[in-house]
């Protein structure tokens, strides 16, 4: 079955990194676009990234452009976001989305890793 | 951007009673070369991921209990529980997928009356 097993969530002080991780498993995971999609404590779902099956196509959401970089290891089967230059406002449950037959719908969900970006 | 806009923020509705989410995009989300809507429904339980429900505005997901569907075309959609169950307490999202940036409605909470 798919399993997908977000890490590398934590407190971390404002204009500092931190990179995330998503190991994914149960399917052929170079066959599918993945996305960061986030979710601020007690408030709505906004999606963050995509990446293509094999990396060639990349789109961010403009609060995240220049700031975030979504990449991928297909070997490893790992879906990583580097996050720089954190704001308190990127507070939130990541989670990692895996695609369906169309590469912007999403069909499985992680359980999410939270950063903490405290003021 | 699309924006999408659901209504009401929440709806109370009694066991076995009927209970409709409507959704609203800023542009169509039916695509004219496929005539499909790129237009989802997520159902999120506290402390649980997003679980798809509903594609193409109106394709249950497998699995999915016939009492969920969904309607709507072009820029209005509308989520129906027929009969609503104690299991179906949730926050409902309607997604656009047609277009970078993909975009969700704000929620709708759904309670026992």
């Amino acid at each position: 079955q798919v399993q997908l097993v977000e890490s590398g969530g934590g407190v971390v002080q404002p204009g500092r990194s931190l990179r995330l991780s998503c190991a994914a498993s149960g399917f052929t995971f170079s066959g599918y676009a993945m996305h960061w999609v986030r979710q601020a404590p007690g408030k709505g779902l906004e999606w963050v990234a995509v990446i293509a099956y094999d990396g060639s196509n990349i789109y961010y959401a403009d609060s995240v452009k220049g700031r975030f970089t979504i990449s991928r290891d297909n070997s490893k089967n790992t879906l990583y976001l580097q996050m720089n230059s954190l704001r308190v406002e990127d507070t939130a449950l990541y989670y990692c989305a895996k695609s369906g037959e169309v590469a912007w719908l999403y069909d499985y969900w992680g359980q999410g890793t939270l950063v903490t970006v405290p003021s | 951007d699309r924006v999408m806009t659901q209504s009401p923020d929440s709806l109370a509705v009694s066991l076995g009673e009927r209970a409709t989410i409507n959704c609203r995009s800023s542009q169509s989300v039916l695509y004219s070369s496929d005539n499909k809507n790129y237009l989802a429904w997520y159902q999120q339980k506290p402390g649980q991921p997003p679980k798809l429900l509903i594609s193409w505005a109106s394709s249950r997901e497998s699995g999915v209990p016939d009492r969920f569907s969904g309607s709507g075309s072009g820029t209005d959609f509308a989520l129906t529980i027929s009969s609503l169950q104690a299991e179906d307490v949730a926050v409902y999202y309607c997604h656009q997928y047609y277009s970078i940036p993909l975009t969700f409605g704000q929620g709708t909470k759904v309670e026992i009356k």
